[in-house]
């Protein structure tokens, strides 16, 4: 299996600042296929199934404020919010889907500070 | 616009067996290369997959849960299914629906998610 490890566990940050969430897989997720990292980047708030944000690493999952990025590649991946707004305050998931089982980072929480 | 929903009891006793349905509405669970998976997440925790199954009943399982769950698909209903047997409170989690595109050979994310079931295993 591939494992999926993030950091920092939780984060707060002043609003209108900059939040970056790293995330780590085990072992390469790029796609041979289309040369694209099999990366999706998640978002869940509470009471609230995940919602998708980034997908293939660095694309931007239609009507996702473009102040949220997503980079990286190999095995190193990174989210990150410029500017953050109150509505951004969540839970923050990595999964790869390279291969099954599919796995998911354990989460990081974004907080105002 | 398509939507999932998840139906099932709440409760379930121990050592017993689980049993949900997803139904998709606004859409057909036959478009192709289209899956349709579960996903859990116990509370306060992560979220762990299951299975996935194509609506030809091509099946993907979580080798971790491999022994205990059966997904299957009824294109007649639009609907998919999860059973999970000898059930413990450790499998007590909201368990998700969820569409994901591809094939073994290029996934895709899980884009579509239904709004998901808790389900409390306890006597």
């Amino acid at each position: 299996d591939i494992v999926m490890t993030q950091s920092p566990d939780s984060l707060a940050v002043s609003l209108g600042e900059r939040a970056t969430i790293n995330c780590k897989s085990s072992q390469s997720v790029l796609n041979s296929s289309n040369n694209k990292n099999s990366i999706a980047w998640y978002q869940q708030k509470p009471g609230q199934p995940p919602k998708v944000f980034i997908y293939w690493a660095s694309t931007r999952e239609s009507g996702v404020p473009d102040r949220f990025s997503g980079s990286g590649s190999g095995t190193d991946f990174t989210l990150t919010i410029s500017g953050l707004q109150a509505e951004d305050v969540a839970v923050y998931y990595c999964q790869q889907y390279q291969s099954t089982p599919f796995t998911f980072g354990p989460g990081t929480k974004v907080d105002i500070k | 616009q398509l939507q999932l929903q998840e139906s099932g009891p709440g409760l379930v006793k121990p050592s017993e067996t689980l049993s949900l349905t997803c139904t998709v509405s606004g859409g057909s669970i036959t478009n192709n290369n289209y899956y349709w998976g579960w996903i859990r997440q116990p509370p306060g925790k992560g979220l762990d997959w299951i299975a996935s199954i194509y609506y030809s009943g091509i099946i993907y399982y979580n080798p971790s849960l491999k022994s205990r769950v059966t997904i299957s698909v009824d294109p007649s209903k639009n609907q998919f299914s999860l059973k999970l047997t000898s059930v413990t409170a450790a499998d007590t989690a909201v368990y998700y629906c969820a569409r994901h595109f591809g094939d073994s050979s290029a996934w895709q994310r899980f884009d579509m998610w239904g709004q998901g079931t808790m389900v409390t295993v306890s006597p």
